[in-house]
């Protein structure tokens, strides 16, 4: 499986502030994603993130909010912008392996945001 | 779009029982059901997937079945022990789309005492 890191792995943050958070892994891969957990709950997928073009962005995402970055096969970064306490969640990434759609995921370690 | 319901919410088994856990899909096109676990404060693990052209299968003490017609699948946890405790979480790929995203279900909280 891929060797997936993110920065950083925790901040405390102030509301309006903006945060952006790196995801890379050890190899090329075809597929990256975005995910939420808020304390307690389910993952939340935010958006698929395209090498080369812009995001594809889930139901209640939008891209001012959540702009998403991938200017390669290894690394992406997912910017939460002008935040509120409501945003205080994990933020995981997450790649596809397989070479085709529905293949295995791995996460990365994830993001511990708090918003003060 | 495709919607995962998981049960129960919470599950607690004495050490050596078996645990079950359930979850329903909506979209027939679905193709991929991956489970996870996750041990708190960690990431989520891939313990075991199953694709829909099979419809069992098992990995030592943990086995996945796979139910089309009906649009359930279900984890199996033999002969658990005190470190199985973790959060469960099944998913279904959103294969009707061909994205490779994946949805979850609400999670299960297992707990085994010794």
């Amino acid at each position: 499986s891929a060797v997936i890191s993110q920065k950083p792995s925790r901040d405390i943050c102030q509301r309006g502030t903006s945060l952006t958070i790196q995801c890379q892994v050890d190899s090329q891969v075809t597929m990256m994603f975005w995910y939420r957990q808020q304390p307690g709950q389910s993952l939340t997928l935010i958006a698929t993130a395209n090498q080369g073009s812009e995001a594809t962005y889930e139901s209640g995402f939008v891209i001012d909010k959540f702009p998403i970055s991938r200017p390669n096969l290894t690394f992406s970064t997912l910017t939460v912008s002008n935040m509120s306490p409501e945003d205080s969640s994990i933020y995981l990434c997450s790649v596809g392996t397989g070479g085709s759609p529905g293949g295995t995921q791995y996460f990365g370690p994830g993001t511990r945001l708090t918003v003060l | 779009g495709e919607n995962v319901e998981q049960h129960p919410s919470t599950l607690s088994v004495q050490e050596g029982d078996s645990a079950v856990i359930k979850c329903t899909y909506s979209d027939s096109a679905s193709n991929y059901f991956p489970w996870y676990k996750q041990e708190l404060g960690k990431r989520p693990q891939l313990i075991i997937d199953i694709r829909s052209n099979v419809g069992e299968k098992k990995d030592q003490r943990i086995a996945v079945t796979l139910n089309k017609t009906a649009k359930h699948f279900s984890l199996h946890i033999t002969e658990t022990q005190p470190e199985d405790s973790a959060v469960y979480f099944c998913a279904a790929s959103s294969g009707s789309s061909n994205t490779g995203k994946l949805i979850f279900g609400q999670g299960t909280t297992l707990q085994v005492k010794p």
